[in-house]
C-alpha cells in the first residue's frame, strides 16, 4: 500500500523559507510517476505548486516559480519543498501527492494525482 | 482567480443525478484529454475520482462518470447518496509552461 507522509518544522515567520518533506512508503520513488506538492489555504481551493520526477526534472506553477524549489532524495525515498520569502498568503494545508506521468512530443509531464498525503498545516505568522 | 471555472455549489436529493461543470480553454481542458476530478470531505485529503476525462480508478463507484465537450468537462454523479456530500475539484493539464491547473471547487449538498 502506497503511503505519503508530509513533515515539517511547524510555524514559519514572514520572509523566512518554508521547508517540507514527503516520505514515500510502499513504492519506490524511482519507479516512475511524478511527485508533487499542492496547497489549500483555509476555506479555499486547491493550488498546484509543482512536481518532480526521480531524474530531477521539475515543473512549477508559474505564479510561484521564483520562490519554489522541489528536490528528490531517492536514497531516502522522499522529496522536499522549499518556498522562500513567505507571507501570510502562504498559510495553507500543504499536501504531497503522486501524479500519473503524461508523455507527448518527447517530453513528459505530471497529470492526475492518484495518491495523496494527509496534509500538513503551515501557518506563516510573526 | 482559478484557471478553471466551476459552479460554487450544486445540490440534489438522494437517488437523483447531478452534474458539475468545469470550463477552461483550448489550452487546457479543450486541448488535452487529461481532466481529472477530486472529491474532498471536510478535513480530509482530496481523493481521485476520475482521470483522463472519463476513467475511474479502482475502487471508485460507477455512479461517478466524467465527460468532455470542447472546453468544458463534466462530472456526473448518479444515485446520489449522503456520503457524496463534499467539495469537488476539477484539474487539467495545461501545456508545458503551466502544466497543472485546478478549478475553484464545487460544494455538493445532498438535500
Amino acid at each position: 500500500q502506497v503511503q505519503l507522509q508530509e513533515s515539517g518544522p511547524g510555524p514559519v515567520k514572514p520572509s523566512e523559507t518554508l521547508s517540507l518533506t514527503c516520505a514515500v512508503s510502499g513504492y519506490s520513488i524511482s519507479s516512475g510517476y511524478y511527485w508533487g506538492w499542492i496547497r489549500q489555504p483555509p476555506g479555499k481551493g486547491l493550488e498546484w505548486i509543482g512536481s518532480i520526477y526521480h531524474s530531477g526534472s521539475t515543473y512549477y506553477n508559474p505564479s510561484l516559480k521564483s520562490r519554489v524549489t522541489i528536490s528528490v532524495d531517492t536514497s531516502k525515498n522522499q522529496f522536499s519543498l522549499k518556498l522562500s520569502s513567505v507571507t501570510a498568503a502562504d498559510t495553507a494545508v500543504y499536501y504531497c501527492a503522486r501524479a500519473f506521468r503524461y508523455c507527448t512530443g518527447g517530453s513528459c509531464y505530471p497529470a492526475a494525482f492518484d495518491i495523496w498525503g494527509q496534509g500538513t498545516m503551515v501557518t506563516v505568522s510573526s | 482567480q482559478s484557471a478553471l471555472t466551476q459552479p460554487a455549489s450544486v445540490s440534489g436529493s438522494p437517488g437523483q443525478s447531478i452534474t458539475i461543470s468545469c470550463t477552461g480553454t483550448s489550452s487546457d481542458v479543450g486541448g488535452y484529454n487529461l481532466v481529472s476530478w477530486y472529491q474532498q470531505h471536510p478535513g480530509k485529503a482530496p481523493k481521485l475520482m476520475i482521470y483522463e476525462v472519463s476513467k475511474r480508478p479502482s475502487g471508485v463507484s460507477n455512479r461517478f462518470s466524467g465527460s468532455k465537450s470542447g472546453n468544458t468537462a463534466s462530472l456526473t454523479i448518479s444515485g446520489l447518496q449522503a456520503d457524496d456530500e463534499a467539495d469537488y475539484y476539477c484539474c487539467s493539464f495545461a501545456g508545458s509552461s503551466t502544466s497543472v491547473v485546478f478549478g475553484g471547487g464545487t460544494k455538493l449538498t445532498v438535500l
